[in-house]
């Protein structure tokens, strides 16, 4: 099994940035992803990491350093919408490959 | 990256019953899996569904009262049977693609009285 932890809440301004960290233990890394999740809603992907480093997709960016079992998510020019939780799940190599365990996730909250 | 439907979206279902959902990929693929989201909770994964074979449960979870068929490809079905309101959930289908990455349906929201 494995700890993942990432904060409860976190409140931005329209426009501003916000960076979501995520912390996890794992005996084996397979994976680190990162979901959007509104209210009664499916999570949607934003990203995938598997090697360390950043990747930007737009507004989104995801960094990952193995060594450290951190990575982050930084939300950029946040807009109205994109108040939602926001869920850190981790792959383990021991597992199957659909297999993810989830943070309790971040609700990121952004005020006009 | 997949497109995946389910059906139905939601339903709300006595004590007793059984309720068989549907899951539909845009495309072929090998790893599909059921999940569920309990309210205020985060997700657990249910089972994995083998193409042509019994499906792979997690711990706690049974093929009695999950039982999971995976005809093809492309198509899932999740049955949850002799439901109790404790079964009152969002299931979520769930793919990986060929890139390792994973996507879920738009879910079905259960509601047992």
């Amino acid at each position: 099994g494995q700890n993942i932890d990432q904060p409860t809440e976190m409140t931005a301004t329209e426009g501003a940035i916000v960076q979501i960290n995520c912390t996890y233990q794992t005996s084996g890394f397979n994976g680190l992803f990162w979901y959007q999740q509104h209210a009664g809603e499916a999570p949607t992907f934003l990203s995938y990491n598997v090697l360390d480093g950043l990747e930007e997709k737009g507004r989104f960016s995801s960094f990952l350093s193995r060594s450290k079992g951190y990575s982050y998510l930084l939300l950029k020019e946040l807009q109205m919408k994109d108040s939602a939780s926001y869920l850190c799940a981790v792959r383990e190599a021991t597992d199957s490959w659909g297999k993810l365990q989830f943070g309790a996730g971040t609700q990121v909250v952004v005020t006009p | 990256s997949a497109v995946i439907s389910q059906k139905p979206s939601r339903d709300i279902c006595q004590r007793g019953t059984s309720l068989t959902i549907q899951c539909q990929v845009d495309s072929q693929v090998t790893m599909m899996f059921w999940y569920r989201q309990q309210p205020g909770q985060s997700l657990t994964l249910i089972a994995t569904a083998n193409q042509g074979s019994e499906a792979t449960y997690e711990s706690g979870f049974v093929i009695d009262k999950f039982p999971i068929s995976r005809p093809n490809l492309t198509f899932s079905t999740l049955t949850v049977s002799n439901m109790s309101p404790e079964d009152s959930s969002i299931y979520l289908c769930s793919v990986v693609d060929s890139s390792y990455e994973q996507y879920f349906g738009p879910g079905t929201r259960l509601t047992v009285t």
